[in-house]
């Protein structure tokens, strides 16, 4: 069985970075053709997706955020971390992380529960 | 980036009707497409793949159709557990890019 779970602060500061961090079971992410992706959800809006790793280590980032995102794995602790620096409010929304199983796949399969992070003095 | 809309943004709808919700791309994805469903507080679940590929464990009262540039999801018989709010996903191209939604509500 699948599953992501995210973890971080539900807080933030503006101007601060956040750290979110997805752990994962049921597959392993040095698999050929795994991936997982950050997604994230302002309340009451659409999802926007942001991120992405690889099996091989290759990185994507939404070219939008691209200098303020960084994602990275931890392939022995099943864990993908997210940093996003300099916080603004507008970042305010759910964090999700998501699977993508397959080479020629960039649906998602697996999602987390999601995490809310809020950005406010 | 690939523009993803969604017609219509609400619809009501009793049970046991079809409802069909409408998914246009801003340039041809050929048959790259997702569909989702999201229930409040909830993250999104996949229901079909590759515009018409139905996921494992999704009720056969759901199924896509399209390609190119317009695609639709259709519920045949809307269930309780239905009323939700459907987003498609674009496939093809980074970035990912969902449309705004459509929300299913009870009539």
């Amino acid at each position: 069985q699948v599953t992501l779970k995210e973890s971080g602060p539900a807080l933030v500061k503006p101007t601060q970075t956040l750290t979110l961090t997805c752990t994962f079971s049921g597959f392993s992410l040095s698999a050929s053709g795994m991936r997982v992706s950050w997604i994230r959800q302002p309340p009451g809006k659409a999802l926007e997706w942001l991120a992405r790793i690889d099996w091989d280590d290759d990185k994507f980032y939404r070219r939008s955020l691209k200098t303020r995102l960084t994602i990275s794995k931890d392939t022995s602790k099943n864990q993908v971390v997210l940093t996003m620096t300099n916080m603004d409010p507008v970042d305010t929304a759910t964090y999700y992380c998501a699977r993508t199983s397959g080479r020629d796949v960039n649906f998602f399969d697996s999602w987390g529960q999601g995490t809310l992070v809020t950005v406010s003095s | 980036d690939i523009q993803m809309t969604q017609s219509p943004s609400s619809v009501s709808a009793s049970v046991g009707d079809r409802v069909t919700i409408t998914c246009r791309a801003s340039q041809d994805i050929n048959r790259w497409l997702a569909w989702y469903q999201q229930k409040p507080g909830k993250a999104p679940n996949l229901l079909i793949y590759d515009a018409s590929s139905l996921q494992s464990g999704v009720p056969s009262r759901f199924s896509g159709s399209g390609s190119g540039t317009e695609f639709t999801l259709t519920i045949s018989s809307l269930q309780p557990e239905d009323f939700a709010t459907y987003y498609c996903q674009q496939a093809k191209d980074l970035p990912f890019t969902f449309g705004p939604g459509t929300k299913v509500d009870i009539k």
